[in-house]
């Protein structure tokens, strides 16, 4: 079966400082991979996805994530971090042959300071 | 549009009672899966309907079952509830592809005591 690590439970950056959230994946074939945030008390709001058409995918809000099959990765990144981005993030990966079967990571808890 | 939609938001339950938890899908999809958020944890899927038909399961204990309607709404039923059941519950709604967006609503909160 499919499955995504999400390399660190929290980080904390500074406010105007990049971003990045890690995400490593295993599959035999191509995955479809997604990211998703959770703010407190609320459901999950795709960020952005993968679907194979192209390896750098740009989200909203400012984040984008690498598809690199090389690395077996998918980080998510944000140039500059925004109070507002303070969440739990979840990295994702589509099981081949289930459609809309996800398989979710632990999440990472993204703290921004002032 | 009207996104996702469940009830209710809040509940709370006694040990061995059973609940029922109901979703409504986006408009035109007609795939409804339902997924489980322990506190601190990541969703973990339960069970995925298309056109009233069980398509995929999770690993949960027959306590847990679910139904979809003609309307593409679906109800997720657990009984003999368990303090362990405690968590949100999602509900998420797409059309059958892969790859598509998967779209899920706020959740409602179980808890069981």
């Amino acid at each position: 079966a499919q499955s995504v690590t999400q390399l660190g439970s929290h980080v904390s950056v500074s406010e105007g400082a990049l971003v990045l959230l890690r995400c490593n994946y295993s599959s035999s074939v191509p995955p479809y991979l997604f990211w998703y945030v959770q703010y407190p008390n609320q459901g999950l709001q795709l960020l952005l996805k993968y679907t194979s058409a192209a390896t750098l995918v740009k989200g909203i809000n400012g984040f984008e994530a690498e598809f690199k099959k090389s690395e077996t990765s998918f980080h998510l990144t944000k140039p500059s971090a925004h109070m507002s981005d303070a969440a739990e993030y979840f990295c994702a990966v589509q099981n081949t042959g289930t459609a809309s079967k996800l398989t979710f990571g632990t999440g990472t808890r993204l703290q921004v300071t002032l | 549009d009207a996104g996702v939609t469940q009830s209710p938001t809040h509940l709370i339950k006694t040990r061995g009672q059973q609940v029922t938890l109901r979703c409504s899908p986006i408009s035109g999809h007609k795939s409804v899966s339902w997924y489980q958020q322990v506190l601190g944890q990541g969703p973990q899927f339960i069970f995925q309907y298309y056109e009233k038909e069980e398509r995929g399961r999770g690993n949960f204990p027959d306590r847990f079952s679910a139904r979809q309607f003609p309307n593409y709404s679906s109800e997720l039923n657990v009984n003999a509830l368990l303090l362990g059941d405690s968590a949100l519950y999602l509900c998420a709604s797409s059309f059958l592809s892969s790859g598509n967006t998967i779209y899920f609503g706020e959740g409602s909160w179980l808890t069981v005591v």
